[in-house]
């Protein structure tokens, strides 16, 4: 699977937008680019995921660049309960996921 | 659904003991992921099962872990026998089989600690 390199921490005020990035510069054709959060002392939980187009749904957006080699995931109000553990995973389509370091979102009041 | 339900949520025990950890996957996942996280590994891969059928445990650390997939609905991940550096969550994950890009649900994990 591809590697992907995410900024260790990031901090964002409530209410505004909360931009994460993800670098995954060996991404090849057929790897679909996942996003999951991690809750302090939960599970892992699916947010987004996408290939070529990018991608909405009722958590957040997804945009990825033309030559896929990085995407943003944006939550668009962010709330304190956002604050988690963001992964940044790629992976081609069958195979099961492996997870990096992620990247540590403190949003603050 | 109840989701990927987990058991027990907690487990103390003394090393080297055996320990079972449990796991019900979401009706109708034929994909089963064993992970293990620690502050200092993050998220590991320890084993996934499709259809039942162990096709990765390359991530197993040793033969002191085993893990079975008997029918559908149930999975266990023993350690025998367990030691300190076992103490973890361990998580279990179920999917529906690819193809069909699908997400992968979690359980709660069971926090294990091995003294």
């Amino acid at each position: 699977d591809a590697k992907t390199t995410q900024p260790p921490s990031m901090d964002c005020a409530e209410g505004r937008a909360a931009n994460l990035p993800c670098n995954h510069s060996t991404i090849s054709g057929n790897e679909y680019v996942y996003w999951y959060r991690q809750i302090h002392s939960q599970g892992p939980q699916y947010i987004i995921h996408g290939l070529k187009n990018n991608e909405t749904n009722e958590m957040a957006s997804l945009i990825i660049t033309e030559d896929r080699k990085s995407s943003t995931l944006i939550l668009p109000h962010a709330t304190l309960r956002d604050t988690a553990v963001y992964y940044c995973i790629v992976r081609p389509q069958g195979n099961m996921l492996t997870f990096g370091g992620g990247t540590r979102l403190m949003v603050k009041p | 659904d109840a989701g990927v339900i987990q058991s027990p949520r907690h487990e103390v025990t003394e090393m080297g003991q055996e320990v079972t950890l449990r796991c019900k996957p979401i009706s109708g996942h034929n994909s089963l992921f064993w992970y293990r996280q620690t502050m200092m590994r993050g998220l590991e891969l320890l084993i996934y099962f499709n259809n039942n059928v162990p096709i990765d445990d390359s991530g197993m650390p040793e033969d002191r872990f085993s893990a079975k997939m008997p029918n559908a609905s149930f999975s266990t991940l023993k350690i025998q026998p367990s030691e300190p550096r076992d103490s973890a969550v361990y998580f279990c994950a179920s999917k529906e089989q690819d193809p069909g890009n699908t997400e992968a649900f979690f359980g709660q994990g069971t926090r294990l600690t091995v003294v």
